[in-house]
Order: C-alpha cells, then sequence, then structure tokens
C-alpha cells in the first residue's frame, strides 16, 4: 500500500513531441504528489508537485494531471526537447511522512 | 549545485567489508534523508533523521545504520557488505521535518561497488 507504481520503465519521444508519464498509488493518505528529474551523474531534484485539491498543475512545458478517483497522476511534457532527456520520478508522501518514489522512467528526446 | 555535500563520490570495496558514507546537508536543513538507488529497484528509502533524532526508518538492512551529529551532517555505515549492497547511495535534506512540506534537496550520490 506504501507503493508508488510508475510506467513506462523507458520512453522514445521526437523532438516536439509529448512525453507522458504515469503513476499509480493505493494510499489514499497521501497527499503530496512531486515529480523528481535526474539528470546522469546527479542527483534527482524537484521538477513540480501537486497536492490532491486540484486536477491539473502547469509549469511552462509540465503539466501534472491528478485523477484522484483512479489514484493516478501523470506527466505530461509538451513540445520535448533533447535537453529533457533524463529520468523521471514520481513520489508519494502523506503529512510529514518521508517521500516514496516510483521505480523511474528514462526518457530519451531525439532531435 | 543542491548545496548537499556527500563524500566519497565513488568507493570501491570487498565483500565483508565496512565502509561509511557522509553528507553534509544544505545551511539551515534539519532533516537529512539517505535513499538507495539501484538499476531495478529505483529509490529506495533507507532512513530520516531530523534534528539529530531519527525520525523514520524505511527497507534499511540491519548491517546498515545511520546517525545524525550536533553539526547535522550524517554519516551512513554499511557493514558486512554483500555484492548486492552495490548501488548509488543518495542523501537528500529539507528544511521541514516532513517530506511532503517542500522540496527534498539531493546530493549527486556516493556510487559504492562490492567487489
Amino acid at each position: 500500500q506504501q507503493q508508488v507504481k510508475q510506467s513506462p520503465q523507458s520512453l522514445i519521444v521526437q523532438k516536439g513531441g509529448i512525453s507522458i508519464i504515469n503513476c499509480a498509488y493505493e494510499n489514499t493518505a497521501f497527499d503530496y504528489f512531486p515529480w523528481y528529474q535526474q539528470f546522469p551523474g546527479k542527483g534527482p531534484a524537484l521538477l513540480i508537485a501537486i497536492r490532491p485539491d486540484v486536477s491539473e498543475k502547469k509549469e511552462g512545458r509540465f503539466t501534472i494531471s491528478f485523477n484522484k478517483s483512479a489514484k493516478q497522476f501523470s506527466l505530461h511534457i509538451m513540445d520535448s526537447q533533447p535537453g529533457d532527456s533524463a529520468t523521471y520520478f514520481c513520489a508519494a508522501s502523506m503529512h510529514t511522512d518521508k517521500l516514496i518514489f516510483g521505480t523511474g522512467t528514462r526518457l530519451q528526446v531525439f532531435p | 549545485d543542491s548545496g548537499v555535500t556527500q563524500t566519497p563520490k565513488h568507493l570501491i570495496t570487498a565483500t565483508g567489508q565496512r565502509v561509511t558514507l557522509r553528507c553534509s546537508p544544505r545551511s539551515g536543513d534539519l532533516s537529512v534523508y539517505w535513499y538507495q538507488q539501484s538499476l531495478d529497484q529505483g529509490l529506495q528509502f533507507l532512513i530520516q533523521y531530523y534534528n539529530g533524532e531519527e525520525r523514520a526508518k524505511g527497507n534499511i538492512l540491519e548491517r546498515f545504520s545511520a546517525q545524525q551529529f550536533p553539526d547535522l551532517h550524517s554519516e551512513l555505515n554499511l557493514s558486512s557488505l554483500e555484492l548486492g549492497d552495490s548501488a548509488l547511495y543518495f542523501c537528500a535534506s529539507s528544511v521541514e521535518p516532513g517530506g511532503n512540506t517542500g522540496e527534498l534537496f539531493f546530493g549527486e550520490g556516493s556510487r559504492l561497488t562490492v567487489l
């Protein structure tokens, strides 16, 4: 029940395309859902986050869509660029508990 | 640069040995988290400290231990090492005690190779 399931494991997108990464959770007590971006040789860094009181949050080309009833949330990267090539992790936490991360999606954007 | 410093960056050792990984959090951050990253497991939460006290424990093996010192730096001790302990170990810090109250800042990790 503490798990966050992430898919796909890897994703190849052409430049200018839309990248979509999905996550699902079981624990309805989760109340914070961030996405982290990790470049090779670096630690993960916060990209965007959402709380369950909204269904969508957009920051530039990055959008989180949140479906509370389905217990799913997804990251959409519009107009994907080669510089977006990285590993993306979804995560969830409840109250002041630790972050539980998904298994990661390796995104490759080809020019 | 996240402001979180981890040493060493790379470490190669043999099975059965003991190693210590060190983490200096961002200035002002009271919480320190340790995560293990392996290829097929993603980021696994190991343990969290807040202002010197253990706050949460995850899938941390009994052979592993950690502590946070009065100056807020933290050390992760890994003993009786096995081949399967080879992984990237990340430290993260935050101001708040919980994972949902703000951003976690990650260091660049310590890559441990057990031969």
